[in-house]
């Protein structure tokens, strides 16, 4: 079946810049999605991006495309303590199969 | 309020037991769907929804069953629970033709099977 490879933690510094990698199997992905799930809560959209995209910026987040080697990463600029949580990459493979990786766990520290 | 809001939020139950998790929405969606999380593995589809009288099995659908009585319920059962159903469950819901195909999540109900 597809497949979502994340690392499972990554531990940064309040400040620093926070890049959290995604590898997907499904090349027929239109949307790639970023979703956050903070401690006790459900999944809420973070940002997403179009197939035909390489890269996407919102505010603090940069989301980067490498279509050819399947490859989505998440950069947070500035990372702060409201940041830590848990971090889905989430290709959209044909009408509606979401594909959710385990989850990257960010942890900011002082 | 939350506008995906999921019942019991905690449950505690015995091996055998008949368990339903129920989901409501006021977001006027068509679609619904429901997940378990497990730590390590992410979430995983276990059925869904795309009106009142569609019901579409997920990649893990054994050992439960769906009704959705309503655009806005949607509701799940484990007919006999077992310990490796002790999980985070989550529902969701999409509308039809939205761009962007986002979810929106509950906030959860975790179900431990002793």
């Amino acid at each position: 079946g597809e497949d979502v490879e994340q690392s499972l933690f990554l531990s940064v510094r309040e400040g620093d810049s926070s890049v959290i990698n995604c590898t997907y199997t499904d090349s027929s992905s239109t949307y790639l999605y970023w979703y956050k799930q903070e401690p006790g809560a459900g999944l809420q959209l973070l940002t997403y991006i179009f197939s035909n995209m390489d890269m996407k910026q919102d505010q603090r987040l940069t989301v980067l495309l490498n279509k050819k080697d399947k490859h989505l990463s998440l950069r947070i600029a500035d990372t702060q303590t409201g940041d830590s949580a848990i971090y889905f990459c989430v290709p959209a493979g044909g009408y509606n199969k979401l594909i959710f990786g385990a989850g990257t766990r960010l942890a900011v520290h002082p | 309020d939350a506008d995906v809001t999921q019942t019991p939020r905690n449950r505690i139950t015995k091996t055998g037991k008949r368990i339903m998790l129920e989901c409501s929405q006021t977001k006027g969606h068509d679609r619904m769907y429901w997940y378990r999380q497990d730590p390590g593995l992410g979430l995983r589809l276990i059925y869904y929804s795309f009106d009142v009288k569609d019901i579409n099995k997920g990649e893990i659908s054994d050992g439960y069953s769906v009704s959705r009585q309503a655009q806005a319920k949607f509701s799940l059962s484990l007919e006999s629970a077992i310990p490796n159903q002790t999980a985070l469950y989550f529902c969701a819901t999409s509308v039809t033709n939205e761009n962007t195909g986002e979810l929106f999540f509950g906030e959860g109900s975790r179900l431990t099977v002793l």
